[in-house]
């Protein structure tokens, strides 16, 4: 195991409530990323990092922020929870740099927004 | 056209038999790419990666790679009830933000005794 980790395992809140997850990992490694998977719409990235303080856009990034204090930590914030982030959402590290180096991800936070 | 393309199946094979597992990609240059197995209710895991055209073989998993046709297949031989899950195909392009993977939806596979 890569040593990620992604609290809390599950969540339920209230719509227009902000909500943080966290990715956590023990390997030092550069680049994380958040993904969200729903039915219909696979895995599509919401944010990532390439080191501390750097982070980007991915393709459904409205409506959320990401911060990068460490190289451990990734943090996802859903500014004002909607019923339309209820989603299974994950974390994943890259293995390594160049060709052939793919991504190990996290158990995932299911979370639910009523 | 979605980047990257697969059939959601399900794909059902009998026990022992080949399993075919096919995705499209339209990004050109795209130059890495992998096959990730979900379990349902768990986290996606690879067990395929590929990058140049022809074939890689690991154990009952074969990943054929075909860059001019953009296409990208899975096939396992002697197919296990275990082997039941959703196949997902990823294609990435390097970047400055390093492996950026864009996914397919999956092909759920069942093999039935």
């Amino acid at each position: 195991d890569a040593g990620i980790t992604q609290s809390p395992r599950h969540k339920v809140t209230e719509t227009g409530t902000p909500v943080t997850l966290r990715c956590h990992q023990t390997e030092n490694h550069r680049y994380m990323y958040w993904y969200r998977q729903d039915p219909g719409h696979g895995l599509r990235l919401i944010h990532y990092s390439y080191g501390v303080k750097d982070t980007d856009k991915g393709e459904v990034s409205d409506g959320y922020s990401v911060s990068r204090s460490k190289t451990e930590d990734f943090l996802l914030t859903l500014e004002s929870a909607t019923s339309s982030q209820t989603s299974v959402y994950f974390c994943a590290i890259n293995l390594g740099t160049g060709e052939g180096y793919g991504y190990t991800f996290g158990s995932g936070t299911r979370l639910t927004v009523v | 056209q979605k980047e990257v393309e697969q059939n959601s199946g399900p794909l059902s094979v009998p026990e022992g038999a080949i399993a075919s597992l096919n995705c499209t990609y339209s990004d050109r240059g795209s130059q890495s790419f992998f096959w990730y197995r979900q379990y349902s209710g768990k986290s996606p895991e690879l067990i395929m990666f590929i990058y140049s055209n022809g074939d890689k073989e690991d154990g009952r998993f074969t990943a054929q790679l075909n860059k001019a046709s953009q296409y990208v297949s899975l096939l396992i031989r002697d197919s296990q009830p275990s082997d039941s899950a959703t196949y997902l195909c990823a294609v990435n392009i390097l970047t400055g933000g390093g492996n950026k993977l864009t996914f397919g939806t999956g092909t759920q596979l069942k093999v039935e005794l």
